[in-house]
């Protein structure tokens, strides 16, 4: 079983719409998590850590439900430039601060 | 402010070759991880660099080896090149000492194709 699994996509969805993706985790020991962004042949950057209480950045929702292991992000009102590939990301407690990637979830927004 | 910087951008070897590949981290980050990533796949952690020695290892064989610098750049070392090895290989930065909630930056990636 995969460290960090998620949803394979792509999601084809058309502007405007809300999307969701999920993300579950394997170590329950995983202390950190976030949210990176990918875009085509290009190097991933981080859109958003992922905290217990939930949090927001714009159109952006992210939540962790610790006791599922479970992630999820939301995206409302979809931009043709959000089209890109979504990492779900854990850190684990071991202090290695290794990043551990899912294999991403490909999000294409169509006008 | 320059950011993560690797070079070369794109190297193509043959089967059996050796290749090195650089990254020089952000500004004020003394921690340097590297990463492959195949096409399709999530990057998958090699190995972390810090104060000029490897801390961590992922899955990766013997044959992937690294340094770090003094001024804390790095260096990944791949020997007895395989088909396989074909990806792109991203170098990670981030300070230490904020700790395991501290965002990693990552360098634009060298993109390695070995025939």
């Amino acid at each position: 079983r995969k460290e960090v699994e998620q949803d394979p996509g792509p999601f084809n969805v058309p502007e405007g719409a809300t999307v969701a993706f999920n993300c579950t985790y394997s170590n329950s020991a995983s202390q950190s998590f976030f949210w990176y962004r990918q875009d085509c042949r290009k190097e991933p950057k981080l859109l958003m850590s992922v905290y217990s209480s939930g949090n927001e950045d714009g159109r952006f929702t992210a939540q962790l439900n610790r006791a599922s292991q479970y992630i999820s992000l939301l995206i409302r009102d979809s931009k043709l430039s959000d089209s890109a590939t979504y990492l779900c990301v854990v850190n684990t407690v071991d202090s290695s601060y290794k990043l551990i990637f899912g294999s991403g979830t490909r999000l294409l927004v169509r006008p | 402010d320059a950011g993560v910087t690797q070079s070369p951008t794109h190297l193509i070897k043959t089967r059996g070759q050796q290749v090195t590949l650089r990254c020089s981290p952000k500004s004020g980050h003394d921690t340097v991880s590297w990463y492959q990533q195949a096409l399709g796949q999530g990057p998958q952690f090699i190995f972390q660099y810090y104060e000029e020695e490897e801390r961590q290892r992922g899955n990766f064989p013997d044959r992937f080896s690294g340094h770090q610098f003094p001024n804390y750049s790095s260096e990944l070392n791949v020997n007895a090149l395989l088909l396989g090895d074909s990806a792109l290989y991203l170098c990670a930065s981030s300070f230490r000492a904020r700790g395991l909630g501290t965002e990693a930056f990552f360098g634009q990636g060298t993109r390695l194709t070995v025939v």
